[in-house]
């Protein structure tokens, strides 16, 4: 069974640092990869994806994630966060038969 | 395009009683999937509806069940329920294939005293 990892429970950066949040996955064939975030009392919204093609993606708000297949790794990076981006951030992985998500990662900003 | 809908919002209920939640998808898409979030286990599936079968089930008791109308719309029902089935459920939908991108619904959040 394909299992998702998020080692990083909490995250608290001062607003302008630089961001990276951990995500490994298991399992060994094709897979599609998301993170998604959910802001205080909002639901869940989808920040980026990777189906194939170039490893770097973008998402919205300055976010991008980098799939490096030989790690089964797809961290999310920020150059440079703001206070707004304070919320949960979740890796997801569909394989052949649903999506699975990591445990999340609280990320606190402080102004 | 109006997003994903659930209703209830919020809901209580007492041990015992049983729950039914509601799922309208975005318009044209034709799969469903339920998951369980909860602070100590996350994110959790419960199951997925397409064309009104349910294509996938994760590892719930029986107590949960669900299913699917010819128009899409989903209901989740949870009998006999227990103190820990508090939790948000959430409702995705996609247009079809369970590896494209699911969007998600606000949540039900419920509440077993």
């Amino acid at each position: 069974a394909q299992s998702v990892s998020q080692h990083n429970h909490h995250v608290i950066l001062s607003e302008a640092a630089s961001l990276e949040l951990g995500c490994n996955y298991s399992y060994g064939g094709t897979v599609n990869l998301f993170w998604y975030v959910q802001y205080p009392g909002q639901h869940l919204q989808l920040l980026l994806k990777y189906f194939s093609g170039d490893p770097l993606v973008k998402g919205i708000k300055g976010f991008e994630a980098e799939f490096i297949k030989s790690k089964f790794s797809f961290n999310l990076r920020k150059p440079s966060v703001q206070w707004s981006d304070t919320a949960e951030y979740f890796c997801a992985v569909n394989s052949d038969e649903k999506l699975t998500f990591g445990t999340g990662t609280r990320l606190t900003i402080i102004p | 395009k109006a997003g994903v809908t659930q209703t209830p919002r919020y809901l209580i209920k007492t041990r015992g009683q049983q729950v039914t939640l509601s799922c309208s998808p975005i318009s044209g898409h034709r799969s469903v999937s339920w998951y369980q979030q909860t602070p100590g286990q996350g994110l959790q599936f419960l199951f997925e509806y397409f064309s009104e079968t349910q294509r996938n089930k994760g590892n719930f008791p029986g107590r949960f069940s669900g299913r699917q109308f010819s128009n899409s719309r989903s209901e989740m029902n949870v009998s006999t329920l227990e103190l820990g089935d508090s939790a948000l459920y959430l409702c995705a939908s996609s247009l079809g294939h369970h590896k494209e991108t699911q969007y998600f619904g606000p949540g039900t959040r419920l509440t077993v005293t």
